[in-house]
């Protein structure tokens, strides 16, 4: 069955360092999206991406966020200057509401830490 | 606002039957999803509801009532592995998935 695959599982970061958090969704779906989720709190709606363009997103998802699709396959998430508060697991997900299917299909997680 | 409830823990044997209930005030409705989040992995689908009554898949089952701003997941035969968080989750507009703070279901022998 296709799944959405995430890299890497664990990223450690000084603070105000860089980091890239890649997903590679399930391959015919249409619409990407992320999701963070702190140690012991709820998933939080990040950002959703259509057609090579932000579709809507959270007021979490600030100027240090951004998002981008560079290939074919594989969809990114940058966080510019990494704050302690951002250390969570970061979902990638997607869905192919083209098709009539409403559901957002989850990767394993990124666990993000910042030091 | 957006305010979804969910009870933060339930206990239960196995074999038996659980309810976990879901209320919510969203400022957009466009259905209400299900996960299943095991420790330190990622939310995995259950069931989907947008339209009110009852969605049966094998051991799960889920409730809507939109009027009512409420839904249910019914799981029954309970099983050791279906010890989990269980998501509630509203998609506010066209794609924002809402989630509540889940409910931690703990299944003993």
């Amino acid at each position: 069955e296709p799944e959405v695959t995430q890299t890497p599982s664990h990223q450690v970061t000084q603070m105000g360092q860089e980091v890239i958090l890649r997903c590679v969704p399930i391959s015919n779906h249409l619409y990407f999206y992320w999701y963070r989720q702190i140690l012991g709190q709820k998933v939080e709606f990040l950002v959703s991406f259509y057609n090579n363009e932000i579709s809507e997103k959270s007021e979490i998802f600030d100027d240090q966020f951004s998002v981008e699709r560079p290939d074919g396959s594989n969809f990114t998430l940058k966080i510019r200057s990494t704050k302690l508060e951002d250390s969570a697991m970061y979902f990638c997900a997607s869905s192919d509401l083209d098709r009539g299917s409403d559901t957002q299909y989850f990767g394993p997680g990124t666990r993000l830490t910042v030091l | 606002g957006q305010n979804i409830d969910q009870p933060t823990e339930m206990t239960a044997t196995e074999g038996a039957i659980v309810q976990i209930n879901c209320t919510y005030q969203t400022s957009g409705f466009n259905g209400l999803f299900w996960y299943q989040q095991h420790a330190g992995e990622a939310p995995t689908f259950l069931s989907y509801n947008v339209l009110d009554g009852l969605e049966e898949k094998g051991r799960f089952s889920s409730f809507l009532s939109r009027s009512k701003g409420y839904s249910y997941l019914l799981l029954k035969e309970l099983q050791m592995k279906d010890s989990a968080s269980y998501l509630c989750a509203v998609r506010e507009g066209f794609q924002k998935l809402v989630f509540g703070t889940g409910t931690r279901l703990l299944v003993s022998p």
